[in-house]
């Protein structure tokens, strides 16, 4: 059954690199999203990625990230300049429609 | 603001009884809702789903309701099992918003022998 891959599964980083999150989506789906999980607190959207374009994005993501589709089968999660406060479980999904299926996470830990 | 709320942070039930998760939102422009099941350190995996035209959707032993008027869905499992111990998140979506999920906190279940 085709599922959402995601690299690294942990990453540890100082404050202030960037760093760079990767997926690889379900391969007929037409959208991508990340979200994100602060420990102890509910799934949060990020953004949303349809048609080589965001078309919807959360008030947490600002002019820190990015997204970007390189190739035909990667999406990819950008921090420019991480903060304490970005340490979180990253998911990304993807989907046809409605209903998005889920990676495993990457667990970014901002020292 | 939470737009989506479970506001029961825990469950017991016996295997074999029914397990009731409840969620309640507040946005009626949501227009499909959906159940997540979640493991510690592993991404949400997808139960089962209901478009706001309907009232009842079922899939096995899970079966999901919602009431529009009171905007409150809710997740029976008949019968529960041990191996259905998990965190459930309840989401809701609006087809015009990119498909972004709002989530709840989530209803952590556990179910007993």
């Amino acid at each position: 059954e085709p599922e959402v891959t995601q690299t690294p599964s942990h990453q540890v980083t100082q404050m202030g690199q960037e760093v760079i999150l990767r997926c690889v989506p379900i391969s007929n789906h037409l959208y991508f999203y990340w979200y994100r999980q602060i420990l102890g607190q509910k799934v949060e959207f990020l953004v949303s990625f349809y048609n080589n374009e965001i078309s919807e994005k959360s008030e947490i993501f600002d002019d820190q990230f990015s997204v970007e589709r390189p190739d035909g089968s990667n999406f990819t999660l950008k921090i420019r300049s991480t903060k304490l406060e970005d340490s979180a479980m990253y998911f990304c999904a993807s989907s046809r429609r409605e209903t998005q299926y889920f990676g495993p996470g990457t667990r970014l830990l901002v020292l | 603001d939470q737009q989506v709320k479970q506001n029961s942070p825990s469950l017991s039930v016996q295997e074999g009884r029914i397990s009731i998760l409840n969620c309640d939102y507040t946005n009626s422009m949501f227009d499909y809702f959906l159940w997540y099941k979640k493991y510690p350190a592993e991404g949400p995996t997808f139960l089962i789903s209901i478009s706001s035209i309907k009232d009842k959707n079922e899939d096995g032993r899970f079966t999901v309701f919602l009431n529009k008027s009171a905007k409150h869905l809710s997740l029976h499992i008949v019968p529960s099992q041990p191996g259905d111990s998990a965190v459930y998140f309840c989401a809701a979506t609006m087809s015009n918003s990119g498909y972004a999920l709002n989530f709840g906190k989530g209803t952590s279940l556990l179910v007993t022998p």
